[in-house]
């Protein structure tokens, strides 16, 4: 089976400017996570997905982190304006159930983000 | 609150040697735990996990891992390292479905040869 896609692979930017990720998750995989691993440590979920509805986006900054799933499918995970802290990579993880339940994480290549 | 202690943060050893890493969870009710493997570049890979019943579990790459609920822990096993294992290595814990999973800070595995 094809596994998680994501792109752009590397992304550098300015701070105060804005970027958008991209991921396309194992086909049948209802369930989507966007995850943010800074150099150093493990990752942090950021935002889940059941299909096109939000399960979890507790750790999500959303005065400036924004992420949606509009057909249930691909999903795009966004940021404006950008600050420095926001380098790291962004991990696109995709299962068929609840995550820790049983069904493990397949992830993606992740993309890493510079902000300058 | 769910948490996970790796504490080696950088491991050498020789190729051919035995590694074990180590993972303490904490968690309030009965754990899903799991090891991914993450290669330079790349995503992470599900090594192994354990959700009940026989508390050694085996994996890929001939890992394996020891379930002991006594002390928490959730260590990581190998009897022989090839220099292909040099990647960093996650513990996480979850829980029931749609529980959050919580990732330790890794452990950086360096082989010699």
């Amino acid at each position: 089976e094809a596994g998680v896609a994501q792109s752009p692979r590397y992304k550098i930017i300015e701070k105060r400017q804005s970027v958008a990720f991209w991921c396309n998750p194992i086909s049948g995989h209802a369930t989507l996570y966007w995850y943010q691993q800074i150099l150093g440590q493990g990752p942090k979920l950021l935002i889940q997905f059941q299909n096109n509805g939000v399960v979890d986006d507790s750790q999500l900054p959303k005065d400036r982190f924004s992420a949606e799933r509009l057909k249930g499918v691909d999903s795009t995970l966004k940021i404006q304006p950008a600050k420095l802290e926001d380098s790291a990579v962004y991990l696109c993880a995709s299962s068929s159930k609840g995550q820790g339940g049983g069904s493990p994480l397949h992830f993606g290549n992740g993309t890493r983000l510079t902000v300058t | 609150a769910q948490s996970v202690t790796q504490p080696d943060i950088h491991i050498t050893v020789s190729e051919g040697a035995s590694l074990e890493l180590r993972c303490n969870y904490s968690y309030g009710a009965t754990p899903y735990l799991f090891w991914y493997v993450q290669s330079p570049g790349q995503g992470l890979q599900l090594l192994l996990k354990y959700f009940s019943g026989d508390t050694l579990v085996q994996g890929i790459k001939g890992f394996e891992a020891e379930f002991k609920r006594s002390q928490s822990s959730f260590n990581l096993r190998k009897p022989s390292v090839h220099w292909s294992d040099a990647a960093e290595y996650f513990c996480a814990v979850g829980g029931a479905a749609g529980n959050k999973l919580t990732f330790g800070g890794g452990t950086r595995v360096l082989v010699k040869p």
